[in-house]
């Protein structure tokens, strides 16, 4: 069956400090994998776009790292910001091509307090 | 910078009432999709668009569904007879395909409330 699960389901750090949320799927055909944020009340933005051959991408203080052999990835937050207050859900394209069906993770709710 | 935008933000109806949600995606892009999120559940899947027809549809997306791009600009979700189980935040997506990314854009989504 096509998943993609999260861990953990929630997490509260304090502002400064670092954090990795992971996701593990089982889609497959796997087209690439990416990850988002999402405010509330607010639709998905996108943060990182890995393909089957990337392993590490980093976008500002987001980095993410995928192994397809395991089928996981990370996202690593670094320095955290009252701003990354969200939901991060990891999105698998499953299919040929990047047109595919996006199969989508319940997510990770990160709080982050001062 | 261009954006997806939604109209309503949030729509009440009876149910068994129809509902038109509404969505004007990016203005070059050539994929079009519609999400929907269930309170405290994950984002699925409902249905992409292209070249004027469906592409991909869910097992969600039966016959009360449907979609339309009926003018150059927007495109539009029908629930025909909604139901109480309907109730939920839609999200509209669109995207210019290139040949690493097709990065699809949502908009801020329209919440809606079947009583």
């Amino acid at each position: 069956k096509n998943q993609v699960e999260q861990s953990p389901q929630s997490l509260i750090i304090l502002e400064g400090k670092n954090c990795t949320l992971q996701c593990n799927y089982t889609v497959s055909p796997f087209s690439n994998l990416r990850w988002y944020k999402q405010d509330t009340g607010r639709g998905p933005v996108s943060l990182t776009i890995m393909t089957f051959s990337e392993n590490t991408k980093s976008n500002g203080r987001y980095t993410a790292t995928l192994d397809a052999d395991t089928k996981q990835s990370s996202l690593h937050i670094t320095a955290s910001q009252l701003s990354d207050s969200a939901s991060y859900i990891c999105v698998v394209i499953k299919g040929s091509s990047n047109t595919g069906k996006l199969i989508f993770g319940q997510g990770t709710t990160l709080q982050v307090k001062p | 910078e261009p954006e997806v935008t939604q109209t309503p933000s949030h729509q009440v109806t009876q149910m068994g009432q129809e509902v038109i949600l509404r969505c004007v995606p990016i203005s070059n892009h050539l994929y079009f999709y519609w999400y929907r999120q269930i309170l405290g559940q994950k984002v699925e899947f409902l249905v992409s668009f292209y070249n004027n027809e469906i592409s991909e549809k869910s097992e969600i997306f039966d016959d009360q569904f449907s979609v339309e791009r009926p003018d150059g600009s927007n495109f539009t979700l029908k629930i025909r007879s909604t139901k109480l189980e309907d109730s939920a935040m839609y999200f509209c997506a669109s995207s210019y395909p290139d040949r690493a990314k097709n990065i699809q854009y949502f908009g801020a989504g329209t919440r809606l409330s079947v009583l």
